[in-house]
């Protein structure tokens, strides 16, 4: 049964530690994506990747945010130091062009 | 820009009843359109595909519409069950050279026997 898996499940950390959410996309997909989600906010685009490429990562806050693919296996987010205000669900998406988005559970973030 | 509206926010209904979802965009120029369900604390399982070639849909109860020239998809249940009780949420591409989802606010639905 092929899933996008996502790791930790849940976080909390303190304000100013660095927070790193992993994502294992399906395999042999070359979409990935990382969003956000909160109440007051809905689900927002952090970074998209394509064959591990960076597309657009406009929706990041590029001070304390990074997006990478060391490989086709693994992609990664963090962040640097966290806030309380980064606090939320965290998605990672995998798919083909075209074709369905498959989301993994999330990383529920919390920083206090 | 693409700016995706879903309507109604919430919804409650009996058991049996069936329903419509409503979910419209601003830019037609689309090539799919995805219609998902969040159940509370879990993440989003795709539901169904449209791509814009189609005007229809169908998965079990459920059958998505897609009106292209008219910015509009909706999600039609039927026979509405306890089950279904969750967030149903619409995403397009933001254009049509992309495959960056963006998606509406969604639907609330709680269905009660």
């Amino acid at each position: 049964d092929a899933r996008v898996t996502q790791t930790p499940r849940h976080k909390v950390t303190e304000m100013g530690q660095e927070v790193t959410m992993r994502c294992q996309p399906i395999l042999g997909h070359n979409t990935v994506f990382w969003y956000r989600q909160t109440m007051m906010q809905g689900l927002e685009l952090l970074a998209y990747f394509r064959n591990r490429a960076p597309l657009d990562d406009s929706g990041m806050p590029k001070d304390r945010f990074s997006a990478e693919m060391p490989d086709a296996t693994l992609a990664t987010l963090k962040i640097q130091p966290s806030e309380p205000r980064d606090s939320a669900v965290y998605f990672c998406a995998s798919g083909l062009m075209g074709t369905e988005a498959f989301f993994g559970q999330g990383t529920r973030l919390t920083v206090v | 820009k693409q700016e995706v509206t879903q309507i109604p926010a919430a919804l409650s209904v009996p058991e049996g009843e069936n329903l419509v979802l409503n979910c419209s965009f601003t830019d037609s120029a689309i090539y799919n359109l995805q219609w998902f369900r969040q159940d509370p604390g879990k993440g989003l399982t795709s539901l169904l595909l449209i791509q814009s070639s189609q005007r229809e849909q169908t998965s079990g109860r459920l059958n998505a519409s897609l009106d292209k020239s008219s910015g509009r998809s909706t999600l039609y249940i039927a026979a509405s069950q306890p089950g279904d009780s969750a967030t149903y949420l619409c995403a397009v591409p933001e254009s049509y050279n992309t495959d960056k989802l963006i998606f509406g606010t969604g639907t609330r639905l709680q269905v009660f026997p």
